[in-house]
């Protein structure tokens, strides 16, 4: 069974601070990962997809992954309340469904 | 306006009723899915279909079934085999080649 583990939060930290969300997987045949943002009672929207080892930066995110570890992170930077929610992060190893962790809560106080 | 949609937004389902939610896409994708989400929990995948008139079960498809008849549609119906049907239904959608989903806005399934 392919597992992805996150720490459920919540996580808080307060605004203008670096938000730190982990994510490891069992699967050493993952290729693709990808963090999703969920407000509560809406859909996930993409946020981040990274597929090499090392980091990928788009804004204030940051992606980090390391195959060898089995550990993929988000870092947001100059958090904002509105950074406020679940953080999914997803996994596949090619052709087959992603498969999601349970989330981490994000609370960013003003 | 490409995306996809799901309707309704709300459902009430009585005890022994089968039900059906929509998904259409109009992004021209092949692959198409169906997650349940329980509170607190991540998203667990019912049922896939990756090309028209095909589609495979996922982690936890028993009281489930769907239908794949055109490329823009996936209905998914909730059986009354299905005995705690009460989550957030969402629909995604994706080109294969780049395996990242896109979701629909969802649906949220009660019981009377």
């Amino acid at each position: 069974q392919k597992e992805v583990e996150q720490n459920s939060g919540p996580l808080s930290v307060p605004e203008g601070a670096i938000a730190s969300l982990n994510c490891t997987y069992s699967d050493r045949g993952s290729q693709s990962f990808f963090w999703y943002r969920q407000y509560s009672g809406k859909s996930p929207e993409l946020i981040m997809s990274i597929y090499s080892n090392g980091d990928k930066e788009d804004g204030r995110f940051t992606a980090q992954l390391n195959k060898a570890s089995q550990y993929v992170s988000l870092l947001i930077r100059d958090s904002q309340p509105s950074d406020s929610a679940t953080y999914l992060c997803a996994v596949t190893s090619g052709n087959t469904p992603l498969v999601f962790g349970k989330g981490t809560r994000l609370s960013v106080i003003a | 306006d490409g995306g996809i949609t799901q309707s309704p937004k709300y459902l009430f389902r009585k005890e022994g009723q089968n039900v059906t939610l929509s998904c259409e896409q109009n992004l021209n994708h092949d692959a198409m899915y169906w997650y349940r989400q329980d509170p607190g929990q991540g998203l667990r995948l019912i049922y896939y279909s990756q090309i028209v008139n095909d589609f495979q079960k996922g982690d936890i498809a028993e009281g489930y079934s769907v239908s794949r008849e055109k490329k823009e549609s996936f209905p998914l119906t909730v059986t009354s085999a299905q005995k705690n049907p009460t989550a957030f239904y969402l629909c995604a959608s994706s080109i294969p080649q780049e395996e990242t989903q896109y979701f629909g806005p969802g649906t949220r399934l009660l019981v009377l």
